[in-house]
């Protein structure tokens, strides 16, 4: 059973840019959840999408944007990149969501903004 | 506000020693998760509580409710165990709220 999929794994860009991430979730799960983790601040929730549909979203600007595709898959944006977005950013997918679900997470893909 | 609290922030260990790490958090859960994450990024759930005790292989996670804290031990701690273990508690969303992390480092 493959698991949870990112891309890419590395990108660097430069501030102003915008930049788009993949995820692509176990097949079955129908819950993707994103996170941003940097050494200053750990990991924090991005967004979480559930059948299409944003369904929890964290307490960042509105740069940071996401979609799900009816296969599950998920995307996410940064617009207007600023240096302090370099993080590595991760997704993870369960079959439902909620705290109370065993989540599996991505490699990862860490951005450098320059 | 939730918060998740762990300690030690960072852990040396030779082979072969019991380890403990320690998370408390401050509002009630649903679940408690154990996480590990080597470096490279790659994040593994190690357990997945929400009262009592797991064991899996040489790892223990134990949870008390009343004292809202949780532990996850290693017993007999190898090199290959050196990574980053974090813990997480249910925000008020359905997400997870992260710990700082505990890094452990195991000399051979």
């Amino acid at each position: 059973k493959a698991g949870v999929t990112q891309t890419p794994r590395y990108l660097i860009k430069t501030r102003g840019q915008q930049v788009t991430l993949s995820c692509s979730p176990i097949s079955g799960h129908r819950s993707v959840s994103w996170y941003q983790q940097t050494p200053g601040q750990g990991l924090q929730f991005l967004f979480e999408y559930f059948s299409e549909t944003q369904r929890n979203k964290g307490n960042f600007p509105g740069r940071f944007s996401g979609r799900q595709f009816s296969n599950s898959r998920s995307e996410m944006n940064v617009s207007t990149l600023e240096l302090g977005d370099s993080a590595l950013y991760l997704c993870a997918s369960s079959r439902t969501g909620g705290s109370d679900t065993e989540a599996f997470f991505g490699q990862g893909t860490r951005l450098t903004v320059v | 506000k939730n918060e998740v609290e762990q300690s030690p922030q960072n852990l040396t260990a030779q082979e072969g020693e019991f380890i403990t790490i320690n998370c408390s958090y401050s509002v009630g859960i649903s679940a408690l998760h154990w996480l590990q994450q080597h470096p490279g990024g790659g994040i593994v759930s190690l357990f997945m509580l929400s009262s009592g005790k797991k064991k899996h292989g040489r790892l223990i996670a134990t949870i008390n409710i009343q004292e809202k804290h949780s532990s996850l031990h290693i017993t007999a701690s190898h090199p290959r165990d050196s990574a980053v273990y974090i813990c997480a508690d249910g925000g008020s969303q359905g997400n997870l709220i992260f710990g700082k992390g505990t890094k452990l480092s195991v000399k051979p």
